[in-house]
């Protein structure tokens, strides 16, 4: 079965840039209709979801942060990656990767990563 | 600020039926709803697909429903472990994938 694992720094400073890794097992991130997502978790709060790619490369953000993000993806290294540029205390948050069937379901999930925004 | 809404918190007793509403526009409308289950710590886990598909593994005391621009997840024989966090979302043609802002349900 598809598993999901984010791996990244624990903590960056502000106005720096947020790069995390979602490395898929068990299924390849090129097969089937799918495509991968991020969300976001800010402490105390709700889930936000940040963006998403196809296996094309092909992408769609969160209007609200899509002039501070880039998603991209290697399908060599079952990975795909986010970076967020000039981040504040505002992006302090637990980041998920997903598998997304658009228009539909998000599942699975990787497990999650603390990404605190401090000097 | 999402364009679904759910209420902040619901509660009820062992083995009573509970129920959480996702309303929102046209997002609800022509678009599938799915119904995540978020513990502390523990990533979501996906409840309800296709408005009221269940994964396999769900329990089927959980249902989900839609009707117009609003959805429904219904919990019945509430358990101590259905204590937990839960989210309504749903695509938006404008802003992408759209979440509920969750509701704690609470078993007394």
């Amino acid at each position: 079965q598809v598993q999901l694992q984010e791996s990244g720094p624990g903590r960056v400073k502000p106005s720096q840039t947020l790069s995390l890794t979602c490395t898929v097992s068990g299924g390849s991130i090129s097969s089937g209709d799918y495509y991968w997502s991020w969300i976001r978790q800010h402490p105390g709060k709700g889930l936000e979801w940040i963006g998403y790619i196809s296996s094309s490369g092909s992408t769609y953000y969160n209007p609200s942060l899509k002039s501070r993000l880039t998603i991209s993806i290697d399908t060599s290294k079952n990975q795909f990656s986010l970076n967020l540029n000039s981040v504040t205390a505002a992006d302090t948050a637990v980041y998920y990767c997903a598998r997304d069937l658009h228009n539909d379901y998000l599942d699975p999930w990787g497990q999650g990563t603390l990404v605190s925004v401090s000097s | 600020q999402s364009v679904l809404s759910q209420p902040p918190s619901a509660s009820g007793a062992p083995g009573q039926r509970v129920t959480i509403s996702c309303s929102g526009s046209s997002s609800i409308g022509t678009n599938y709803v799915s119904w995540y289950q978020k513990l502390p710590g523990a990533a979501p886990k996906l409840l309800i697909y296709k408005n009221d598909q269940r994964p396999s593994g769900v329990p089927d005391r959980f249902s989900g429903s839609k009707s117009g621009t609003s959805a429904s997840l219904a919990i019945s024989g509430l358990r101590s472990e259905d204590e937990a966090d839960y989210y309504c979302a749903a695509w938006d043609d404008s802003l992408g994938r759209q979440f509920g802002g969750g509701t704690k349900l609470t078993v007394l």
